[in-house]
């Protein structure tokens, strides 16, 4: 799987949009991007995936460059709730045996009041 | 719905001490994974399986084993604790598919060894 980097951490302001970015240079044509976050040492929890196209659902948009080397993830209003370690995880878009997630460190997002 | 609930939740343990973690999921899962997460870490793979009676090594299996028996149930052992690995474990699920699908996890048991 290709690797991830991120920022090790961000602060938003309440109400405000959270923009978390995530590099993958090195992904692959079959790769996907997955976006878990993880609040206060609970179980992550999935928040959206995509291949190339932008993505949208309740929870957040995913926006993927063209080249597909980088994306953000976006929170369009941050709430207290929101406070949480973000994963961008890269992997192949098909299940087969040995292909699990893999995290890195994330990015401990703040939001403030 | 319960989801993947996990047993116990907090356990503390002596060196040289045996447990069993058990980890049960009620949406029909194929597959399941057990990982753990060393503070300001993120979460590392230590043993899957994709389906029932079958199992894997992941990224960190030494000192751990599992068994598969019915499809709802993982089981992670501890034969003999050792300070390493005092962590939290966290077990997912997900269902087999042509594509990957959203991996649901349970919310971690907290074990201490002494």
């Amino acid at each position: 799987d290709a690797k991830t980097t991120q920022p090790t951490s961000m602060d938003c302001a309440e109400g405000r949009a959270a923009n978390l970015p995530c590099n993958h240079s090195t992904i692959s044509g079959n790769e996907y991007v997955y976006w878990y976050r993880q609040i206060h040492s609970q179980g992550p929890q999935y928040i959206i995936h995509g291949l190339k196209n932008n993505e949208t659902n309740e929870m957040a948009s995913l926006i993927i460059t063209e080249d597909r080397k980088s994306s953000t993830l976006i929170l369009p209003h941050a709430t207290l709730r929101d406070t949480a370690v973000y994963y961008c995880i890269v992997r192949v878009g098909w299940n087969n045996a040995g292909n699990m997630l893999t995290f890195g460190g994330g990015t401990r997002l703040m939001v403030k009041p | 719905n319960a989801g993947v609930t996990q047993t116990p939740k907090f356990r503390v343990l002596k060196t040289g001490q045996s447990m069993t973690l058990l980890c049960a999921q009620d949406m029909n899962h194929e597959y399941m994974y057990w990982y753990r997460q060393d503070p300001g870490m993120g979460l590392r793979l230590i043993h899957y399986s994709v389906g029932e009676g079958t199992t894997a090594k992941g990224e960190v299996p030494d000192g751990y084993n599992v068994s598969r028996l019915k499809k709802q149930n993982f089981l992670l052992g501890l034969e003999s604790a050792a300070p390493s690995q005092t962590s939290v474990y966290f077990c997912a699920s997900n269902r087999q598919g042509v594509m990957n699908t959203e991996a649901f996890f349970g919310q971690g048991t907290r074990l201490t060894v002494v």
